[in-house]
């Protein structure tokens, strides 16, 4: 398994602001990818983020408005730049691929982000 | 394109009693499928998956699912439900992990 630290759990910001989010793996992992849940949804997938390239990203979701670092094969960041109300939600962090093998994704314990 | 519904958005149930939630998904191929579930303010846990091999999975806290190829289906049993059941249930479909699609979720009350 994986153990996923993300931080921070969760923070209240103002509408203009960005905040980045950071996730560190205890292994090595294949994949990384970031995950949007707004209240009472389902999660969505935001982007994969890819080490040392551009992240992929989702239908509805842009570089520039969630810009995504991935500097190795265990960190990523993920940022919500010039925040509004809307971007109100639980961001996950989640990986898959555990030294190198094919497993199940792995989640952390979100981030709980309130716009106001 | 991979689509997961499910199909119950809120399930009541008494303690003790036995337990079924639907998952449907939509894809052209045999997909990875799973169950998560989530407490609340808690992480995604991962009860069972599916990749191939024997269709019924057996999971952790008692769960199973039985992957059902000519219907879609990967539904989530339980035989008796207990309280700490509670919780929001989500059906999950992938590719190696990759690109993973959940469905809307099922949240469980269990009555006393």
């Amino acid at each position: 398994s994986a153990v996923i630290s993300q931080k921070p759990s969760r923070d209240i910001c103002q509408r203009g602001t960005s905040l980045t989010i950071q996730c560190q793996v205890d292994s090595q992992v294949t994949m990384m990818f970031w995950y949007r849940q707004q209240p009472g949804q389902s999660l969505t997938l935001i982007a994969t983020a890819n080490q040392g390239s551009e992240a992929t990203y989702e239908s509805g979701f842009v570089i520039d408005k969630f810009p995504i670092s991935r500097p190795n094969l265990t960190f990523s960041t993920l940022t919500v730049s010039n925040m509004s109300p809307e971007d109100s939600s639980i961001y996950l962090c989640s990986v898959a691929g555990v030294q190198g093998k094919n497993t199940e994704a792995f989640f952390g314990q979100g981030t709980r982000l309130t716009v106001v | 394109a991979q689509s997961v519904t499910q199909p119950d958005i809120h399930i009541t149930v008494s303690e003790g009693a036995s337990l079924e939630l639907r998952c449907n998904y939509s894809y052209g191929a045999t997909p990875y499928l799973f169950w998560y579930v989530q407490s609340p303010g808690q992480g995604l846990q991962l009860l069972l998956k599916y990749f191939s091999g024997d269709t019924l999975v057996q999971g952790i806290k008692g769960f199973e699912a039985e992957f059902k190829r000519s219907q879609s289906s990967f539904n989530l049993r339980k035989p008796s439900v207990h309280w700490s059941d509670a919780a929001e249930y989500f059906c999950a479909v992938g590719i190696n992990n990759n690109d993973m699609r959940f469905g809307a979720g099922t949240r469980l009350t269990v009555k006393p």
